[in-house]
C-alpha cells in the first residue's frame, strides 16, 4: 500500500463512451502525475500537476482531459477513445514538483477500449 | 528519444543467485531511480541515487551510478522467488522538475 489509490482497477469502454479515472492520495503531496504504460513501451508521462496547476502536458490527444480539483485528487476524463489507447494508466504523487524525490504510484487502472 | 534503457530485457536465475541489471541514459541527470513492478500492478520505488553519489545500498539491493559512462546498475543479492518482477530505471533530468523518464525495463524471473 503506497498511499495512492486508483479507481476503478479495470475498465472496459466503447469508443463512444465517456468515463473517468480517479486517483486519490493522502500523503500530503503537492505534485500528481498521470502515466500511460503500454505493452512493450516505456512508461509515458502524460500530465503533471503541481499545487493543482497543470505544469506539463506532453502532447497528449485532447480525448484525454485531466482535472485536479485539489491537491489530493486527480482525474483523467476519457472520451471517444481509440483501441490503441488500451493500456495501464498509472497515477503517481511526489512531495514537491521541484524537489527531486521518489514518486509514489497507485496500482493503476487497466483500460480496454473496444 | 528514450532516456533510459535497461539491459538485459529479460533475466532468469535460480533462487539464491545474484541478479544484475544495467541502465544507460543519454543526457545529464539530477538523479536516477529504480522501481519494481509486479505483473500489471503499480510501481514501487526501490532506490534513488543522486548524480553526485556513486553507490547506494538498501537491504539486498545495491545500486551504482557512473555519470561519466551515463550508466547505472542494480544488483539484487541472494535472490528469492518473490523478487520475480519487472525492474525499471527512471531518470530525472537536471532542471527538469520531478518528471521521471523510464526505460522499457528488465523482466526478472527467479526460479526455485
Amino acid at each position: 500500500e503506497t498511499g495512492v489509490t486508483q479507481t476503478p482497477r479495470h475498465l472496459v469502454m466503447g469508443m463512444t463512451n465517456k468515463k473517468s479515472l480517479k486517483c486519490e492520495q493522502h500523503l500530503g503531496h503537492n505534485a500528481m502525475y498521470w502515466y500511460k504504460q503500454s505493452a512493450k513501451k516505456p512508461l509515458e508521462l502524460m500530465f503533471v500537476y503541481s499545487l493543482e496547476e497543470r505544469v506539463e502536458n506532453n502532447s497528449v490527444p485532447s480525448r484525454f482531459s485531466p482535472e485536479c480539483p485539489n491537491s489530493s485528487h486527480l482525474f483523467l476524463h476519457l472520451h471517444t477513445l481509440q483501441p490503441e489507447d488500451s493500456a495501464l494508466y498509472l497515477c503517481a504523487s511526489s512531495p514537491q514538483y521541484q524537489a527531486n524525490t521518489e514518486a509514489f504510484f497507485g496500482q493503476g487502472t487497466r483500460l480496454t477500449v473496444v | 528519444s528514450q532516456q533510459g534503457e535497461e539491459d538485459p530485457q529479460a533475466l532468469s536465475i535460480q533462487e539464491g543467485e545474484n541478479a544484475t541489471m544495467n541502465c544507460s541514459y543519454k543526457t545529464s541527470i539530477n538523479n536516477l531511480q529504480w522501481y519494481r513492478q509486479n505483473s500489471g500492478r503499480g510501481l514501487v520505488h526501490l532506490i534513488l541515487i543522486r548524480s553526485n553519489e556513486r553507490e547506494k545500498h538498501s537491504g539486498r539491493l545495491r545500486v551504482t551510478l557512473d555519470t561519466s559512462k551515463k550508466s547505472s546498475s542494480l544488483l539484487i543479492t541472494a535472490s528469492r522467488a518473490a523478487d520475480t518482477a519487472s525492474y525499471f530505471c527512471a531518470t530525472v533530468l537536471t532542471g527538469g522538475g520531478n518528471k521521471l523518464t523510464f526505460g522499457t525495463g528488465t523482466q526478472l524471473k527467479v526460479e526455485l
